[in-house]
Protein backbone atom coordinates (compact mmCIF):
# COMPACT_ATOMS: atom_id res chain seq x y z
CA UNK A 1 0.00 0.00 0.00
CA UNK A 2 1.94 3.23 -1.25
CA UNK A 3 -0.15 5.94 0.46
CA UNK A 4 0.97 9.06 -1.25
CA UNK A 5 3.28 8.95 -4.24
CA UNK A 6 4.85 11.86 -5.91
CA UNK A 7 7.10 12.29 -8.80
CA UNK A 8 9.23 13.74 -9.56
CA UNK A 9 11.74 13.92 -6.12
CA UNK A 10 13.79 16.87 -7.40
CA UNK A 11 13.77 19.20 -9.89
CA UNK A 12 15.70 22.04 -11.22
CA UNK A 13 14.12 24.46 -14.09
CA UNK A 14 15.31 27.75 -15.64
CA UNK A 15 12.94 30.65 -15.41
CA UNK A 16 10.25 30.73 -17.77
CA UNK A 17 10.22 26.39 -18.39
CA UNK A 18 7.15 24.89 -17.45
CA UNK A 19 6.82 20.98 -15.90
CA UNK A 20 4.22 18.98 -14.46
CA UNK A 21 4.44 17.62 -10.84
CA UNK A 22 2.25 14.35 -10.39
CA UNK A 23 0.38 13.07 -7.70
CA UNK A 24 -1.53 9.49 -7.25
CA UNK A 25 -3.17 7.85 -4.21
CA UNK A 26 -4.28 4.25 -3.41
CA UNK A 27 -6.24 5.18 -0.75
CA UNK A 28 -9.61 5.51 -2.89
CA UNK A 29 -9.84 9.11 -0.87
CA UNK A 30 -12.33 11.73 -2.15
CA UNK A 31 -10.30 14.82 -1.47
CA UNK A 32 -6.50 16.06 -2.88
CA UNK A 33 -4.42 18.80 -2.44
CA UNK A 34 -1.34 20.52 -3.45
CA UNK A 35 0.65 22.64 -0.66
CA UNK A 36 4.22 24.30 -0.83
CA UNK A 37 6.23 25.16 2.20
CA UNK A 38 8.88 27.44 2.41
CA UNK A 39 10.78 27.93 5.33
CA UNK A 40 9.32 29.88 8.32
CA UNK A 41 5.78 29.99 6.26
CA UNK A 42 3.89 26.72 7.30
CA UNK A 43 2.73 24.71 4.49
CA UNK A 44 0.13 27.03 2.55
CA UNK A 45 -2.42 25.73 0.66
CA UNK A 46 -2.38 25.69 -3.64
CA UNK A 47 -5.23 23.82 -5.15
CA UNK A 48 -7.53 21.71 -3.71
CA UNK A 49 -9.91 18.94 -4.94
CA UNK A 50 -12.76 18.40 -2.70
CA UNK A 51 -14.04 15.38 -5.17
CA UNK A 52 -13.35 14.28 -8.42
CA UNK A 53 -13.96 16.40 -11.32
CA UNK A 54 -13.75 19.85 -8.79
CA UNK A 55 -10.80 22.04 -8.04
CA UNK A 56 -10.83 25.42 -6.27
CA UNK A 57 -7.89 28.09 -5.07
CA UNK A 58 -6.37 27.87 -2.13
CA UNK A 59 -4.51 30.73 -0.34
CA UNK A 60 -1.45 31.14 -2.93
CA UNK A 61 -2.87 29.91 -6.61
CA UNK A 62 -1.54 32.72 -8.96
CA UNK A 63 1.31 30.94 -11.34
CA UNK A 64 -0.60 27.25 -10.87
CA UNK A 65 -2.60 24.99 -12.75
CA UNK A 66 -4.11 22.05 -11.77
CA UNK A 67 -6.00 18.92 -12.84
CA UNK A 68 -8.23 16.10 -11.33
CA UNK A 69 -7.54 13.36 -13.85
CA UNK A 70 -9.27 10.73 -11.92
CA UNK A 71 -9.83 10.02 -8.45
CA UNK A 72 -6.36 8.72 -7.80
CA UNK A 73 -4.44 11.56 -9.66
CA UNK A 74 -3.78 15.13 -9.10
CA UNK A 75 -1.34 16.78 -11.16
CA UNK A 76 0.27 20.82 -10.55
CA UNK A 77 1.66 22.26 -13.11
CA UNK A 78 3.87 25.63 -13.52
CA UNK A 79 3.31 27.09 -17.00
CA UNK A 80 6.24 29.31 -16.92
CA UNK A 81 8.43 28.75 -13.62
CA UNK A 82 9.66 31.77 -12.09
CA UNK A 83 12.52 31.27 -8.92
CA UNK A 84 9.55 32.41 -6.38
CA UNK A 85 8.17 29.20 -6.86
CA UNK A 86 11.29 27.70 -5.50
CA UNK A 87 9.94 25.10 -2.85
CA UNK A 88 9.00 22.58 -1.40
CA UNK A 89 5.71 21.39 -2.41
CA UNK A 90 4.01 18.35 -1.10
CA UNK A 91 0.63 16.84 -2.24
CA UNK A 92 -2.02 15.04 0.63
CA UNK A 93 -5.21 13.29 0.25
CA UNK A 94 -8.15 12.60 2.55
CA UNK A 95 -11.79 11.96 3.29
CA UNK A 96 -14.06 14.12 5.27
CA UNK A 97 -13.18 15.56 8.53
CA UNK A 98 -10.55 12.80 8.40
CA UNK A 99 -6.10 13.40 8.49
CA UNK A 100 -4.58 14.46 5.32
CA UNK A 101 -1.72 12.05 3.88
CA UNK A 102 1.03 13.56 2.82
CA UNK A 103 3.48 12.05 -0.16
CA UNK A 104 7.12 13.09 0.57
CA UNK A 105 7.36 15.83 -1.06
CA UNK A 106 9.21 17.30 -4.16
CA UNK A 107 12.25 19.37 -3.56
CA UNK A 108 11.60 22.72 -6.63
CA UNK A 109 14.63 24.40 -7.41
CA UNK A 110 13.56 27.38 -10.27
CA UNK A 111 17.10 29.21 -11.46
CA UNK B 1 -11.41 32.83 3.95
CA UNK B 2 -9.64 30.76 6.77
CA UNK B 3 -6.93 32.41 8.31
CA UNK B 4 -4.69 30.59 11.00
CA UNK B 5 -2.27 32.20 13.56
CA UNK B 6 0.00 29.53 15.69
CA UNK B 7 2.18 31.13 18.54
CA UNK B 8 4.92 30.77 19.86
CA UNK B 9 7.36 30.27 16.42
CA UNK B 10 9.98 28.84 18.70
CA UNK B 11 9.81 26.80 21.98
CA UNK B 12 12.10 25.27 24.07
CA UNK B 13 11.71 23.34 27.26
CA UNK B 14 14.07 20.94 29.54
CA UNK B 15 13.64 17.20 28.70
CA UNK B 16 10.58 15.92 31.01
CA UNK B 17 8.93 19.66 31.45
CA UNK B 18 5.33 20.51 29.47
CA UNK B 19 5.19 22.35 26.01
CA UNK B 20 2.36 24.26 25.06
CA UNK B 21 1.34 25.46 21.43
CA UNK B 22 -1.69 28.08 20.52
CA UNK B 23 -3.80 28.52 17.70
CA UNK B 24 -6.25 30.53 17.04
CA UNK B 25 -9.15 30.35 13.70
CA UNK B 26 -10.85 32.80 12.05
CA UNK B 27 -13.85 31.08 10.26
CA UNK B 28 -16.26 29.89 12.89
CA UNK B 29 -17.88 27.01 10.73
CA UNK B 30 -14.43 25.15 10.95
CA UNK B 31 -15.23 22.03 12.39
CA UNK B 32 -12.10 19.64 12.38
CA UNK B 33 -8.24 20.65 13.89
CA UNK B 34 -5.36 18.32 13.36
CA UNK B 35 -1.95 18.57 14.71
CA UNK B 36 1.30 17.45 12.76
CA UNK B 37 5.12 16.71 13.67
CA UNK B 38 7.34 17.31 11.02
CA UNK B 39 10.83 16.31 11.40
CA UNK B 40 13.60 17.40 9.21
CA UNK B 41 13.27 16.68 5.61
CA UNK B 42 10.54 14.22 5.82
CA UNK B 43 6.78 14.96 5.31
CA UNK B 44 3.80 16.08 8.14
CA UNK B 45 2.83 13.45 10.49
CA UNK B 46 -0.02 13.25 11.97
CA UNK B 47 -0.02 13.39 15.75
CA UNK B 48 -3.57 13.78 16.92
CA UNK B 49 -6.68 15.57 15.83
CA UNK B 50 -10.03 17.42 17.20
CA UNK B 51 -13.76 17.55 16.10
CA UNK B 52 -15.70 20.57 16.85
CA UNK B 53 -17.84 17.91 18.74
CA UNK B 54 -15.83 17.59 21.15
CA UNK B 55 -13.74 19.74 24.18
CA UNK B 56 -10.69 17.45 24.90
CA UNK B 57 -8.68 15.03 23.13
CA UNK B 58 -5.53 12.74 24.73
CA UNK B 59 -3.24 9.97 23.42
CA UNK B 60 -0.36 9.11 26.26
CA UNK B 61 1.78 12.19 25.92
CA UNK B 62 -0.44 14.28 23.84
CA UNK B 63 -3.44 16.31 24.70
CA UNK B 64 -5.59 18.62 22.63
CA UNK B 65 -8.12 21.29 23.57
CA UNK B 66 -10.49 23.07 21.85
CA UNK B 67 -12.41 26.48 22.72
CA UNK B 68 -15.37 26.99 20.12
CA UNK B 69 -16.28 29.89 21.73
CA UNK B 70 -12.87 31.66 21.68
CA UNK B 71 -11.94 29.94 18.31
CA UNK B 72 -8.60 28.80 19.64
CA UNK B 73 -7.12 25.62 20.32
CA UNK B 74 -3.81 24.26 22.06
CA UNK B 75 -1.65 21.01 21.87
CA UNK B 76 -0.24 20.04 25.32
CA UNK B 77 2.72 17.40 25.50
CA UNK B 78 3.83 16.20 29.25
CA UNK B 79 6.95 14.78 30.16
CA UNK B 80 8.72 15.66 26.91
CA UNK B 81 11.39 13.48 25.31
CA UNK B 82 14.38 14.37 22.97
CA UNK B 83 12.54 12.85 19.84
CA UNK B 84 9.85 15.42 20.88
CA UNK B 85 12.21 17.75 18.99
CA UNK B 86 10.71 18.89 15.52
CA UNK B 87 8.21 21.53 13.97
CA UNK B 88 4.59 21.11 15.09
CA UNK B 89 1.96 22.64 12.68
CA UNK B 90 -2.05 23.29 13.55
CA UNK B 91 -4.63 23.25 10.82
CA UNK B 92 -8.40 23.92 10.86
CA UNK B 93 -10.64 23.00 8.34
CA UNK B 94 -14.23 23.22 6.86
CA UNK B 95 -13.51 21.37 4.18
CA UNK B 96 -9.57 22.75 2.65
CA UNK B 97 -7.71 22.26 5.43
CA UNK B 98 -5.20 25.67 6.54
CA UNK B 99 -2.08 25.51 8.39
CA UNK B 100 -0.49 27.88 10.65
CA UNK B 101 3.29 28.71 10.24
CA UNK B 102 4.52 26.28 13.10
CA UNK B 103 6.55 26.20 16.01
CA UNK B 104 10.05 24.69 16.10
CA UNK B 105 9.98 22.71 19.78
CA UNK B 106 13.39 22.25 21.13
CA UNK B 107 13.93 19.55 23.94
CA UNK B 108 17.20 20.68 26.00
CA UNK B 109 19.11 18.27 28.03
Amino acid sequence: NAGVTQTPKFQVLKTGQSMTLQCAQDMNHNSMYWYRQDPGMGLRLIYYSASEGTTDKGEVPNGYNVSRLNKREFSLRLESAAPSQTSVYFCASREWNSPLHFGNGTRLTVT
Amino acid sequence: GENVEQHPSTLSVQEGDSAVIKCTYSDSASNYFPWYKQELGKRPQLIIDIRSNVGEKKDQRIAVTLNKTAKHFSLHITETQPEDSAVYFCAASRGKIIFGKGTRLHILP
